[in-house]
């Protein structure tokens, strides 16, 4: 049973453009959250999704949006990158009964 | 707004040297106080849910324990294999989770 996936592994992008991150969720899981974790810090929630709605937002600016797929997938768009968004992004998914979170292997953004 | 607070930063400790990782909370309604391990440029890995005070679950050489207050994770003869940064987290409504900073753990041989 393969877990939660993320793509890409790593990634280096330049000041003002923009990314998208992708994630699968566990199987059988429907609900999808982001967080981004600085170096040495704990993860900070973005946002979740959950029938393809967002169902809470962290305090992310406008610049940070995501989507949810009718397959449970999800993105993570941030536009105009700043060098203050270089962190490991990290996706965990959970059914939406199941309080417990499983998280994928993260994406290492670099923004120089 | 929910509070985390882990302590201490860092442990360094002998092989087979007990000892305990304390994760202090301030929630409106606890609904779940989570611990995850990571490995560096991983992803946190789940280890535990406590949901009431007074509840303790173990795995292996870890065992959690959770008061109104607090969480402890205690790490009994632990393994260089045991390294990993060792993350809190509370849950209060459907959604989020709100972590700690962590406690980096490094066992010597």
């Amino acid at each position: 049973d393969a877990g939660v996936t993320q793509s890409p592994t790593h990634l280096i992008k330049t000041r003002g453009q923009q990314v998208t991150l992708r994630c699968s969720p566990k199987s059988g899981h429907d609900t999808v959250s982001w967080y981004q974790q600085a170096l040495g810090q704990g993860p900070q929630f973005i946002f979740q999704y959950y029938e393809e709605e967002e169902r809470q937002r962290g305090n992310f600016p406008d610049r940070f949006s995501g989507h949810q797929f009718p397959n449970y997938s999800s993105e993570l768009n941030v536009n105009a990158l700043l060098l203050g968004d270089s962190a490991l992004y990290l996706c965990a998914s959970r059914t939406d009964m199941n309080t417990e979170a499983f998280f994928g292997q993260g994406t290492r953004l670099t923004v120089v | 707004e929910d509070q985390v607070t882990q302590s201490p930063e860092a442990l360094r400790l002998q092989e087979g040297e007990s000892s305990s990782l304390n994760c202090s909370y301030t929630v409106s309604g606890l609904r779940g106080l989570f611990w995850y391990r990571q490995d560096p440029g991983k992803g946190p890995e789940f280890l535990f849910t406590l949901y009431s005070a007074g509840e303790e679950k173990e795995k292996e050489r870890l065992k959690a324990t959770l008061t109104k207050k607090e969480s402890f994770l205690h790490i009994t003869a632990p393994k260089p294999e045991d390294s990993a940064t060792y993350l809190c987290a509370v849950r209060s409504n459907d959604y989020k989770l709100s972590f700690g900073a962590g406690t980096t753990v490094t066992v010597r041989a």
